[in-house]
């Protein structure tokens, strides 16, 4: 199947620093992308949908300055996390859409903020 | 997208048969049916989909009720490595996928 990775695996910031965390898939190109955020014992929320060359769509309640999204190109999005806090502190899952109505996820990406 | 509902956990026995049911009532006739699984401190991994007919693939099977208001997704020779919480998602496409709170499935040996 297909793959995605995400990088870094985990990360642990000072409170007020940003964090960028890459999204890639693999072996195919992905003109959608996705990305989730869960904190413990709880589903995953979606926080936005981040197209090729344009500006992603946020879901209700997710702040788009706070969230930082760029899908520069079929292979690759970021999520940058500015001025990030401890409320922050989730883990952080992207996916991408291969067609026939699939979605593969990344590893996703382990965030503590100190 | 219409809403799912899924026992919130669900116990069997390792090489036995497992039926994690899902009811959707308010399905529309443009639905799919979708299944993910998430295995502990991992992204989710995508199990099957169906529309109106049964599916079924190396990984599992799934029924779907004549009237579409439920489905069931079935692993048919459960292993240790099929303890997850497995979802069950409607959308029009895959595009949006929507995850509820899912069966929190566990395996004894």
């Amino acid at each position: 199947g297909a793959v995605v990775s995400q990088h870094p695996s985990w990360v642990i910031c000072k409170s007020g620093t940003s964090v960028k965390i890459e999204c890639r898939s693999l072996d195919f190109q992905a003109t959608t992308m996705f990305w989730y955020r869960q904190f413990p014992k709880q589903s995953l929320m979606l926080m936005a949908t981040s197209n090729e060359g344009s500006k992603a769509t946020y879901e209700q309640g997710v702040e788009k300055d706070k969230f930082l999204i760029n899908h520069a190109s079929l292979t690759l999005s970021t999520l940058t996390v500015t001025s990030a806090h401890p409320e922050d502190s989730s883990f952080y899952i992207c996916s991408a859409y291969e067609g026939l109505l699939k979605q593969y996820f990344g590893p996703g990406t382990r965030l503590t903020v100190l | 997208d219409a809403k799912t509902t899924q026992p919130n956990s669900m116990e069997s026995n390792e090489e036995e048969p497992v039926h994690l049911p899902c009811n959707h009532s308010t399905i529309s006739g443009t639905d799919y049916i979708h299944w993910y699984r998430q295995l502990p401190s991992q992204g989710p991994e995508y199990v099957i989909h169906g529309l109106t007919s049964n599916v079924n693939n190396r990984m599992a099977s799934l029924a779907i009720a004549e009237d579409r208001k439920s489905s069931t997704l079935i692993l048919h020779r459960a292993t240790l490595r099929d303890a997850a919480v497995y979802y069950c998602i409607l959308t029009q496409g895959a595009q949006k996928l929507v995850f509820g709170q899912g069966t929190r499935l566990t395996i004894n040996p």
